[in-house]
């Protein structure tokens, strides 16, 4: 059982719909952050949300902590076909930090 | 500001060999994380270093090592390299400030290990 788990594991959609990632976790933890990453790089930060029930935005990017602080999602208006990639969840409950499993999202042109 | 770099990005080895990879992290970062990537098993967690020092430890076998130096460079090491090694290695690199450690990793672009 991993620590953080993301659903779906897989997402397939056409340009312009919306969607939602969700990352669930029974620990807390003291931030959660979120990348993403394409075939063949490293993954890159995209929002680190700090504060239970915090929302922040990145343009059409929505991020959301948990009141509990231990789940977040992120949704996504209007999807891109830059969005496609793996989106990862991330924290550290205590001094190891750890990766969601995963999303991996393809919006079809 | 340079971002963290990684060499070799490709490395193809026979099993029981031995490898060492190489991380430069964003300059002023001291903490050097080492990331193990498979489609089976996701982002694993390998080490961590700072100033110079193992920090924290995945739960990997004893063949997989790491060191950091006084520039901050790291290396890692896997010796006696398994088919399963094969895996792309990602190095990351944060900051810290007044003892308050930042869990916003920087990843270089990874190294492709193929062990065949």
């Amino acid at each position: 059982t991993q620590l953080l788990e993301q659903s779906p594991q897989f997402l397939s959609i056409q340009e312009g719909e919306n969607l939602t990632v969700y990352c669930n976790s029974s620990s807390v933890f003291s931030s959660l952050q979120w990348y993403r990453q394409e075939p063949g790089e490293g993954p890159v930060l995209l929002v680190t949300v700090v504060t239970g029930g915090e929302v922040k935005k990145l343009k059409r990017l929505t991020f959301q902590f948990g009141d509990a602080r231990k789940d977040s999602s992120l949704h996504i208006t209007a999807a891109q076909p830059g969005d496609t990639g793996l989106y990862l969840c991330a924290g550290a409950p205590g001094n190891q930090f750890y990766f969601g499993t995963g999303t991996s999202l393809t919006v079809i042109p | 500001k340079a971002g963290v770099t990684q060499t070799p990005r490709y490395l193809i080895k026979t099993r029981g060999q031995q490898v060492t990879l190489s991380c430069s992290p964003i300059s002023g970062h001291r903490s050097v994380s080492w990331y193990q990537q498979t489609p089976g098993q996701g982002l694993q967690f390998l080490f961590e270093y700072f100033s110079e020092t193992q920090r924290n430890k995945g739960n990997f076998p004893g063949r997989f090592s790491g060191r950091q130096f006084s520039n901050s460079r790291s290396e890692m090491n896997v010796s006696t390299l398994e088919l399963g090694d094969s895996a792309l290695y990602l190095c990351a690199s944060s900051w810290q400030l007044a003892g308050r450690m930042s869990y916003e990793q920087y990843f270089g672009p990874g190294t492709r290990l193929t062990v065949t």
